[in-house]
């Protein structure tokens, strides 16, 4: 059975950082892409950041672009997601995801939640 | 980026009611990258319907998918108490993969 286990969150003033994990299990990790999806409180989803299967590439929206890294430890089968300079807009439940082909996410953790506030 | 136009935003639906989610992309999308979710109050999204047409694994098959181009749809031919919950498609043809904004459907 595929689980994703999220950790790392919680309240964090803004521009302060934050480092989110998902332990990987019940796949072999090291063969899959990874993603950050996160939904702000009473909104929609949102696509954060993808890496793939080696981390040796990796893919983030716009708004995020040079304050969040994205990335994994393949040995560990942990996907990580730091995030700087966080913004009162980054608060949300950040979910991490396994991607498959076509890009359609069937595994889902149960979420972590970041709220940034002062 | 790919804007998906969710219709309606929220459905009042009787038990046993068929209902119709459409999903309309800003630029062509294959269908194979056109996919649904549910969403049930505090809980992470579950993959209901995958290309287009697919069903997940475990899912009924009072729901179904359909659609090519920019113009989708979601439909739950008899709705049950249990599929109370917010639906969304995603698409993943072009990068940003992006979701439609939800709907919501509540039970009369």
């Amino acid at each position: 059975e595929v689980q994703l286990v999220e950790s790392g969150g919680g309240l964090v003033q803004p521009g302060r950082s934050l480092k989110l994990s998902c332990a990987a299990s019940g796949f072999t990790f090291s063969n899959y892409y990874m993603a950050w999806v996160r939904q702000a409180p009473t909104k929609g989803l949102e696509w954060v950041a993808s890496i793939t299967n080696s981390g040796g590439s990796t893919y983030y929206r716009d708004s995020v672009k040079g304050r969040f890294t994205i990335s994994r430890d393949n040995a560990k089968s942990t996907l990580y997601l730091q995030m700087d300079s966080l913004r009162s807009e980054d608060t949300a439940t950040y979910y991490c995801t396994s991607p498959r082909p076509y890009v359609y996410y069937p595994y889902w953790g149960q979420g972590v939640m970041v709220t940034v506030s002062s | 980026a790919i804007v998906l136009n969710q219709s309606p935003s929220s459905i009042i639906a009787s038990q046993g009611e068929k209902v119709t989610i459409t999903c309309r992309a800003s630029s062509s999308i294959s269908s194979n990258y056109l996919h649904w979710y549910q969403q049930k109050p505090g809980a992470f999204p579950k993959l209901v319907i995958y290309s287009t047409s697919y069903r997940a694994s475990g899912v009924p098959s009072r729901f179904s998918g359909s659609g090519s181009g920019t113009s989708y749809s979601f439909t739950i031919s008899r709705v049950e108490a249990e599929d109370v919950a917010t639906y969304y498609c995603q698409q993943g043809s072009s990068n940003p993969p992006t979701f439609g904004s939800g709907t919501k459907l509540e039970i009369k």
